[in-house]
Formats: C-alpha cells, sequence, structure tokens
C-alpha cells in the first residue's frame, strides 16, 4: 500500500552541486506532478505530466528538469543548485489529468548552503 | 489565471470548541476546489472536494466546506475539533472545463491549526 514513494527524506547540497529527487507511484496513474512547499506559500506547482512521454512547465520552472522516466517513475533533477531552492519538495499522482485528486507523497527536505 | 487566498495563517483553537478556515479564490473561468490537510512530516491528504452539484460537502471526520459561488468562497468547518485536527489546511482550485494538459492545482498558503487541550 506504499502510493507515491519519494527518495530520498532528507539532502543537504552545497551550493553548485547537482541532485536528482526520485519519485514512484503504484497506482497505475497517468499523471504526475512535481511542487515545492515554502512557508506561507502553499504548494507551488514545478513541472507536470499529464501521461507517459510528455511534460510541461507549471508555476515555477525555473532551475529545474524533469524526466518522466514510464509510467510509474517522474525525477525532478537540479542542476546547478541554489540556497533559493531550499524547500520541501513534493511530487504527486493523479488517475488522469481533469478533475481527479491528486495522491501526495510523503516530500524530500531539501537544503542548499 | 487563478489565485488562493486564505486569510487566516494559524488558528489557535480549544478542544472540542468549533473552528472555521476561510478561503477565498478568484479566476476568470469555472473551478473545482479542494481542501488537502497536512500532518505533520507529511505529505497532503484530500480531505474534501467541490466538483458540481450540492454546494455543502462532507468529509468522513466531521468536515464541512460550503462552495459560495457569488462570494468566490470555500470556507471549511467543523463544529468541534479534536487533538488530532491539529494539522495544516490548504485550499485548492483547478480550473474547469476538464483540460487533456494537465490537472494544475492553485493552492493557498495554508492555515494551521492548533489544537489545545
Amino acid at each position: 500500500n506504499a502510493g507515491v514513494t519519494q527518495t530520498p527524506k532528507f539532502q543537504v547540497l552545497k551550493t553548485g552541486q547537482s541532485m536528482t529527487l526520485q519519485c514512484a507511484q503504484d497506482m497505475n496513474h497517468n499523471s504526475m506532478y512535481w511542487y515545492r512547499q515554502d512557508p506561507g506559500m502553499g504548494l507551488r506547482l514545478i513541472y507536470y505530466s499529464a501521461s507517459e512521454g510528455t511534460t510541461d512547465k507549471g508555476e515555477v520552472p525555473n532551475g529545474y528538469n524533469v524526466s518522466r522516466l514510464n509510467k510509474r517513475e517522474f525525477s525532478l533533477r537540479l542542476e546547478s543548485a541554489a540556497p533559493s531552492q531550499t524547500s520541501v519538495y513534493f511530487c504527486a499522482s493523479s488517475e488522469t489529468a481533469d478533475n481527479q485528486p491528486q495522491h501526495f507523497g510523503d516530500g524530500t527536505r531539501l537544503s542548499i548552503l | 489565471a487563478q489565485s488562493v487566498t486564505q486569510l487566516d495563517s494559524q488558528v489557535p483553537v480549544f478542544e472540542e470548541a468549533p473552528v472555521e478556515l476561510r478561503c477565498n479564490y478568484s479566476s476568470s473561468v469555472s473551478v473545482y476546489l479542494f481542501w488537502y490537510v497536512q500532518y505533520p512530516n507529511q505529505g497532503l491528504q484530500l480531505l474534501l472536494k467541490y466538483l458540481s452539484g450540492s454546494t455543502l460537502v462532507e468529509s468522513i471526520n466531521g468536515f464541512e466546506a460550503e462552495f459560495n459561488k457569488s462570494q468566490t468562497s470555500f470556507h471549511l468547518r467543523k463544529p468541534s475539533v479534536h487533538i488530532s485536527d491539529t494539522a495544516e489546511y490548504f485550499c485548492a482550485v483547478t480550473p474547469r472545463p476538464l483540460r487533456a494538459a494537465g490537472n494544475k492545482l492553485t493552492f493557498g498558503g495554508g492555515t494551521r491549526v492548533l489544537v489545545k487541550p
């Protein structure tokens, strides 16, 4: 009964380092999403994938790249980390790209020094 | 584009007292509305949603929210809170009609509810 699994749960990086956050879902969902959560700002969409083979920018895509590796997995990459990217990152999935509720992972807490 | 405003960043409340969390939204198109709850160190969980039909929607754990189109609001209420309701609550919207290009939720800033014994 895993749902959406994110790895790692915590990470500390130095400015300029690169890193890939991993996300996998076992619910056979078509759509997947990456958000960042910052205090007082709620969650903001970074990138999403409406279906396997497609990705699109969200509200705050700068500094990030994504890969929809297959139907289960959707990764988020920081090529050159900056302190402004210190945040909690959440992956989510939904059955389809419409009004279906999104299911969230437990988050990755990322600190960039 | 859509925007969501949650007017209270924190709401302290005593156990068994009622609570109301306010949510107002702005959108040029009709929207679907959601409330999500986030318990400490966890991801978000769907609490309830309004898609169509009755403007009053209820969750299984005693929360209810009412969609008011004229006031563009979707306030969340519970008549009697428990310690276990301590969490952060997020209001969110997504535009309708259905779009093939994605179900892009826009979230409010969140309201932290602290239930005191």
